[in-house]
């Protein structure tokens, strides 16, 4: 069964360091999403791509934070510079269409990150 | 917008048990509903959604939901309770757009 692949899965850091996170989603699927997960919360959306396009970054902050899907393919997540603030979970989803309420997202083992 | 909200933060059984999770949502528009289980350290896994139709969901490892509009309500519920099932279990919502909004989780122990 095809899944959504993330590396690495554990990263740990200092502050003010930049750090930067993969992900590979399911074959063919043209919606990518990135998501925050603090400790004891549900995720929260930061960005979502259709394709090679960014559809909603409105809950990215983009002072420290970038994403990017050169190919529409797989995604990178940067975070520079790290602060304390910033350790959670990150996953990544991808869904086939992503148009459509009732498209499904599929999720990979996520990131989780310590910043020091 | 769309919105869930979890009753219960933290739910234990016994195994063999009833497993009830709560879930009530608020939309505007008819709203699409999931609900996902997260082992530790792991990503999010489907375990059914509500689109159209028929109101009671059955999904994997035997968990089932209803969808109840009137009550706004679609709570999640397991005949009886596993050591595998201890988990964290997240209640989605969606609306015509793809914008997921999740609940804070319930967080589900289960007792020998």
């Amino acid at each position: 069964e095809a899944e959504v692949a993330q590396s690495p899965r554990y990263k740990i850091t200092e502050k003010s360091q930049a750090v930067a996170f993969w992900c590979d989603p399911i074959s063919g699927h043209a919606t990518l999403y990135w998501y925050r997960q603090i400790l004891g919360q549900g995720p929260e959306l930061l960005v979502q791509f259709q394709d090679e396009s960014v559809v909603d970054d409105s809950q990215l902050p983009k002072d420290r934070f970038s994403a990017e899907r050169l190919k529409g393919v797989d995604s990178t997540l940067k975070i520079q510079p790290a602060e304390l603030g910033d350790s959670a979970m990150y996953l990544c989803a991808s869904s086939p269409l992503g148009d459509s309420g009732t498209d499904t997202q599929y999720f990979g083992p996520g990131t989780r990150l310590t910043v020091l | 917008a769309q919105s869930v909200t979890q009753l219960g933060s933290h739910v234990s059984v016994s195994e063999g048990a009833l497993v009830l999770l709560r879930c009530n949502y608020s939309s505007s528009v008819p709203p699409y509903l999931f609900w996902y289980v997260q082992y530790p350290n792991q990503g999010l896994q489907l375990l059914l959604k509500y689109t159209t139709g028929a109101t009671l969901v059955k999904g994997i490892n035997g968990f089932e939901a209803e969808f109840k509009k009137s009550e706004t309500s679609f709570h999640l519920t397991k005949p009886s309770a596993h050591m595998s099932d201890a988990a964290e279990y997240f209640c989605a919502v969606k609306g015509n757009n793809n914008d997921m909004r999740f609940g804070a989780g319930t967080r589900l122990t289960v007792k020998p």
